[in-house]
């Protein structure tokens, strides 16, 4: 499958603290998705992004797609605990449109 | 509820002893996949089956087994597992026709293997 490199492997910010993790990949993606996953939790997902240079918003969480479509990231804005978990982009396969490979995730630290 | 089940959500075995995890889910779906998260190696795919009967290969299928006789089950299998294999697995649903909205994740299940 396609690879996509995820920075940073881990993130510890103070409460109020903005955070972004980037996703990043040598060839050009035909869309990206984000996932998040609490502590001893699963994956959930959050979000797809599949047009050049789109951006959007989910209340402090801000998802952006290249305009190249080789990166993505996602911001938070002001992290509460609650944002407390593991970030994970995830592409589809170019040779299989239904196949994802993730990233290796971002694990955020939300310091009270 | 929509929803993927997997049972076990923990298994403690010994090695050789072949095991099952189930999977199901009650959306539809026509595709279905298998990964194993590891510390430091994010999700990795193990098989994926695109519908009834149609299964394939990801990236980590060594000593596993699936099949997909219906469209909501997709069980995984270790014929004869190993403590490599001790994991936590994931199986992941989506694609209702064309449309992907991302993929439903179950509660996972925590293999360990002694």
């Amino acid at each position: 499958g396609q690879q996509v490199m995820q920075i940073p492997q881990y993130q510890h910010v103070q409460e109020g603290e903005d955070f972004t993790t980037y996703c990043n990949s040598s060839t050009t993606l035909s869309n990206i998705q984000w996932y998040k996953q609490r502590p001893g939790g699963h994956p959930v997902f959050l979000i797809q992004l599949v047009k050049s240079g789109e951006v959007k918003k989910q209340k402090r969480l801000t998802f952006q797609f290249g305009e190249a479509k080789k990166n993505s990231s996602l911001h938070i804005t002001a992290t509460q605990t609650t944002d407390v978990g593991t970030y994970f982009c995830a592409v589809r396969d170019s040779g299989s449109a239904r196949q994802l490979t993730f990233g290796s995730g971002t694990q955020l630290t939300v310091l009270p | 509820e929509a929803q993927v089940t997997q049972n076990p959500r923990y298994l403690i075995t010994v090695t050789g002893k072949k095991l099952t995890v189930t999977c199901s889910q009650n959306m539809n779906h026509e595709y279905m996949s298998w990964y194993r998260q590891d510390p430091g190696l994010g999700l990795r795919q193990i098989y994926y089956s695109m519908n009834v009967e149609v299964t394939d290969k990801g990236d980590v299928p060594e000593g596993y087994k699936v099949s997909r006789k219906e469209k909501r089950n997709f069980p995984l299998i270790l014929e004869s597992p190993s403590p490599n294999q001790t994991s936590l697995y994931f199986c992941a649903s989506g694609y209702r026709g064309d449309v992907f909205y991302g993929y439903t994740f179950g509660s996972g299940t925590r293999l360990t293997v002694v």
